[in-house]
């Protein structure tokens, strides 16, 4: 079974300094994607990571993909109030339309 | 112009009762998706169906009935509703992945089911 674990699980980060979120899987796939939840909403894609050294930006994130260590981070630079979420990191295999979640890493940006 | 659309968002009943919840997607997408939040907001996917025809059905018991009639809808029927059955539960679509083209899947808006 494809297990995916995300770490740290919560995080508090003070407003202007930088953070990364990991996101590690247990099975060779080249598709992974992550996702921001805020309270009580539902999930907004954030980026699409298909292939080894895939590495995307928008604003203050950044996230790249490491298929040979099984490994994503999402950067975050600068972190500002509104990035206050809960990111989702999800990886699915060839020929299986399945995601897999990671357990959500909660982000609280404090002045 | 909402993409992926859920009836109803929220929905409170007893337990024993039987419910239904609704979706569809308005993005041309072949296929369809059920998952359930749990209250520490793990995600697990339950059902899905590409064309009509399902194709995921994860361990799930069998008082959750997915149901498809059109590529645009699937509704998810529930049972004899019981205490842990209350979660968030969210559609999801998207299209058929074709070599080396990876869609990805957009989400609903949810729907908060409190069994009581």
């Amino acid at each position: 079974e494809l297990k995916v674990e995300q770490n740290p699980l919560f995080l508090s980060m003070q407003e202007g300094k930088n953070y990364t979120i990991y996101c590690n899987y247990s099975t060779t796939s080249d598709r992974l994607y992550w996702y921001r939840q805020d309270p009580g909403k539902s999930l907004e894609s954030l980026f699409v990571l298909l292939s080894n050294g895939a590495v995307k930006q928008e604003g203050r994130l950044m996230a790249s993909l490491d298929t040979k260590a099984r490994l994503s981070t999402l950067h975050i630079t600068a972190a500002v109030h509104d990035l206050s979420a809960t990111y989702f990191c999800a990886v699915d295999r060839d020929n299986d339309y399945k995601l897999s979640f990671g357990a959500g890493t909660t982000v609280t940006v404090r002045a | 112009d909402t993409a992926v659309s859920q009836t109803p968002k929220y929905l409170v009943t007893q337990m024993g009762n039987d419910k239904s919840i609704k979706c569809e997607q308005n993005l041309g997408h072949d296929t369809m998706y059920w998952y359930k939040q749990d209250s520490k907001k793990f995600l697990k996917i339950m059902f899905s169906y590409n064309n009509k025809e399902l194709i995921i059905n994860e361990t799930v018991p069998n008082r959750f009935s997915p149901k498809s009639p059109d590529k645009a809808h699937l509704n998810l029927h529930i049972n004899s509703l019981e205490l842990g059955d209350s979660a968030v539960y969210f559609c999801a679509s998207s299209r058929r992945r074709l070599a080396g083209v990876q869609e990805t899947q957009y989400f609903g808006p949810g729907t908060r089911l409190l069994v009581l």
